[in-house]
C-alpha cells in the first residue's frame, strides 16, 4: 500500500537560508509524487510534480525536489528562503489515488 | 479563473443538524473529490468521483453522503453531524482519476459541529 512519511511537523529557518522539507514514501509500483502548499486559511496549491520524466523536478516559486529511488525519497528544496515561503508543505504519492503525508509547516525567521 | 469554488465558507452546527457544502468547477474535469483536513493528519479523502454518474467512498466515508450533480457539480452531506466532523473540508478535481493526474484544490469550508 502506498504511503508517505514527512519527518518533522515543524521546520524553522532564517530568511536567506536553505529550506530542506523531507518526505519518504512506500509505494508498490513506479510512483507519481506531488508536493502542495497550503497559505493560511487557502487551499492547496501545486509546487511540483514528479512523473518519471526527470529525476529532478523544478516548480513554482524557486522550490525543486529530487526523486532517489533507492532512498525512497522526494525531498524538497529551496536555496534562499523568503519570508512569504511560510506556510504548510504537503507531499503526497499517488497510485491509483492521491495520499498525502502529515504536513510539515515551514517558518521562516527574519 | 474560478476553478474549484465551494460553499459555504464557514458554518457552525450544533449536534444532530444537516448540511450540504456545495461544490463547483470549471475546468471540464472528469474527476471530483472531497477531503478533510485535520491537524496532524494530513488530507483524507471521505468520497469521490471518477466520472460524472458514479459515486465511490474513499477513507473516511462514515457520516456522509455524496451527490455528482452533472460534470460540474459534487455536493457533500452531512446527515446528522458529529463533533468528530468538526474539520476543514476541502473539494477537489482532476481531468481523470488516477497516477499522474494533478488534483486542484477549492478554497475550504471551515465547519465546526458544536
Amino acid at each position: 500500500a502506498q504511503s508517505v512519511t514527512q519527518l518533522g511537523s515543524h521546520v524553522s529557518v532564517s530568511e536567506g537560508a536553505l529550506v530542506l522539507l523531507r518526505c519518504n514514501y512506500s509505494s508498490s509500483v513506479p510512483p507519481y509524487l506531488f508536493w502542495y502548499v497550503q497559505y493560511p486559511n487557502q487551499g492547496l496549491q501545486l509546487l511540483l510534480k514528479y512523473t518519471s520524466a526527470a529525476t529532478l523536478v523544478k516548480g513554482i516559486n524557486g522550490f525543486e525536489a529530487e526523486f532517489k529511488k533507492s532512498e525512497t525519497s522526494f525531498h524538497l528544496t529551496k536555496p534562499s528562503a523568503h519570508m512569504s515561503d511560510a506556510a504548510e508543505y504537503f507531499c503526497a504519492v499517488s497510485e491509483d489515488k492521491l495520499v498525502f503525508g502529515a504536513g510539515t509547516i515551514l517558518r521562516v525567521k527574519s | 479563473n474560478a476553478g474549484v469554488t465551494q460553499t459555504p465558507k464557514f458554518q457552525v452546527l450544533k449536534t444532530g443538524q444537516s448540511m450540504t457544502l456545495q461544490c463547483a468547477q470549471d475546468m471540464n474535469h472528469n474527476s471530483m473529490y472531497w477531503y478533510r483536513q485535520d491537524p496532524g493528519m494530513g488530507l483524507r479523502l471521505i468520497y469521490y468521483s471518477a466520472s460524472e454518474g458514479t459515486t465511490d467512498k474513499g477513507e473516511v466515508p462514515n457520516g456522509y453522503n455524496v451527490s455528482r450533480l452533472n460534470k460540474r457539480e459534487f455536493s457533500l452531506r452531512l446527515e446528522s453531524a458529529a463533533p468528530s466532523q468538526t474539520s476543514v473540508y476541502f473539494c477537489a478535481s482532476s481531468e481523470a482519476r488516477g497516477s499522474g493526474n494533478t488534483i486542484y484544490f477549492g478554497e475550504g469550508s471551515w465547519l465546526t459541529v458544536v
